[in-house]
């Protein structure tokens, strides 16, 4: 069985500049979550998705962070504008259904210089 | 916020059995003991659940006290590559509760 699949694995951009990030969750699974994590820090969620509308966006910093999952499937997430704090690994993960237990994907590395 | 306690650190020779504590004392009657772990560079695993009962699958065993205020993660042989952060998250089953982390604890398996 695949897993949940994320692209780029690693991305280094200026601040100001834009950023997205990609997410195939695993097959057949309805909840889709993007996580950030800060080095040294346990995953903080940003958002979750159950289909294709949102459940819980509420630590989603909605003035520079966006993110869509338009036909309940792929998953994008983006950064604009980016700030130095933005750095950080992006994990998206993906369960059969909320509160089942959750795959993620290797995740995004980000680097803001 | 987390709703768990764990020790920020701890180190086990490989092939003893490594036990990670958890406290959740403030758990509720229908929340459930998650684990999760993270290796270096990887996104975090799914281990083991259990809501009171102990449970053990082949990756782990979970003990819950009686009031259910601490659980235990036993890893029963451990190897280098259990070498992680482990998680110790509560949760209700059903609705839409977040999947919360708190900072986990470093476990480190000496050869």
């Amino acid at each position: 069985e695949a897993g949940v699949a994320q692209s780029p694995r690693y991305k280094i951009i200026e601040k100001r500049q834009s950023v997205a990030f990609w997410c195939n969750p695993i097959s057949g699974h309805a909840t889709l979550y993007w996580y950030q994590q800060i080095l040294g820090q346990g995953p903080k969620l940003l958002i979750q998705f159950q289909n294709n509308g949102v459940v819980d966006d509420s630590q989603l910093p909605k003035d520079r962070f966006s993110a869509e999952r338009l036909k309940g499937v792929d998953s994008t997430l983006k950064i604009q504008p980016a700030k130095l704090e933005d750095s950080a690994v992006y994990l998206c993960a993906s369960s059969f259904q909320q509160n089942t237990e959750a795959f993620f994907g290797q995740g995004t590395r980000l680097t803001v210089v | 916020d987390a709703k768990t306690t764990q020790p920020p650190s701890m180190d086990c020779a490989e092939g003893r059995a490594a036990n990670l504590p958890c406290n959740h004392s403030t758990i509720s009657g229908n929340e459930y003991v998650y684990w999760y772990r993270q290796i270096h560079s990887q996104g975090p695993q799914y281990i083991i659940h259990g809501l009171k009962n102990n449970e053990t699958n082949e990756m782990a065993s979970l003990i819950i006290t009686e009031d259910r205020k601490s659980s235990t993660l036993i890893l029963p042989h451990a190897t280098l590559r259990d070498t992680a952060v482990y998680y110790c998250i509560v949760r209700v089953m059903g609705g839409n509760e977040k999947l919360t982390f708190g900072t986990g604890t470093r476990l480190t398996i000496i050869p």
